[in-house]
């Protein structure tokens, strides 16, 4: 059973404007959570995190949102540029774990 | 620049035939972790190793064998290959902070 979900297989935003990436969790034993970018022939990068004990986290154009009582997390890529264009994945993970739990990626599209 | 390299980056094989990909790590990291990506699935655990001669299993273990015998390589071996295992294997590593990996260029594997 997917413990990460990611609902939107896909995303197109005008560049400029504000991509919003979602992902949802079933376990509640989660504490931090991770946002990686792939593009295509090249393996996942680590992109923005955020632990439980914080609800918003900001690197540059990137914020991650937290809602622990909803199980819910979103990536706010503002403004948007044609590089971000890439499958964006969601993970988790609970500490004492060694693994990453990830969700099935949105692909976002920033149309020039 | 994580400091991971895959060989082999593309791999054809037939059914019923072994396979080892090799993962290398420049940077003495304790954790490695394999990885495969499919679509619907994100990517998932397959082994990992927190040690020479330690590993463990992650959630899609059946089908697959680890080695570990120098920090630097991390070894996945598939022991008679199956159509099912037709996917791109990613390999990663764990730096200071026990949550973000790192991850490698991957290996593309067609199983026929």
């Amino acid at each position: 059973d997917q413990q990460v979900k990611q609902n939107s297989p896909s995303l197109s935003v005008q560049e400029g404007r504000i991509s919003i990436l979602n992902c949802d969790y079933t376990n509640s034993m989660f504490d931090y959570f991770l946002w990686y970018k792939k593009y295509p022939a090249e393996g996942p990068t680590f992109l923005i995190s955020i632990s439980s004990i914080k609800d918003k986290n900001e690197d540059g154009r990137f914020t991650v949102f937290l809602n622990k009582s909803a199980k819910h997390l979103s990536l706010h890529i503002v403004p948007s540029q044609p590089g971000d264009s890439a499958v964006y994945f969601c993970a988790a993970s609970q500490t004492g774990a060694n693994n990453l739990f990830f969700g099935t990626g949105t692909r976002l599209t920033v149309i020039p | 620049d994580a400091g991971i390299t895959q060989s082999p980056r593309h791999k054809v094989t037939e059914t019923g035939t072994p396979v080892t990909l090799r993962c290398h790590q420049t940077e003495n990291h304790r954790y490695m972790y394999w990885y495969r990506q499919d679509p619907g699935h994100g990517l998932r655990l397959i082994h990992y190793s927190y040690g020479v001669k330690d590993t463990d299993k992650g959630e899609v273990s059946d089908g697959y064998s680890v080695s570990r015998s120098k920090t630097e390589d991390f070894l996945l071996t598939l022991e008679s290959a199956t159509s099912s295992q037709t996917s791109v294997y990613f390999c990663a590593i764990t730096r200071d902070y026990p949550y973000e990996q790192y991850f490698g260029p991957g290996t593309r594997l067609t199983v026929t």
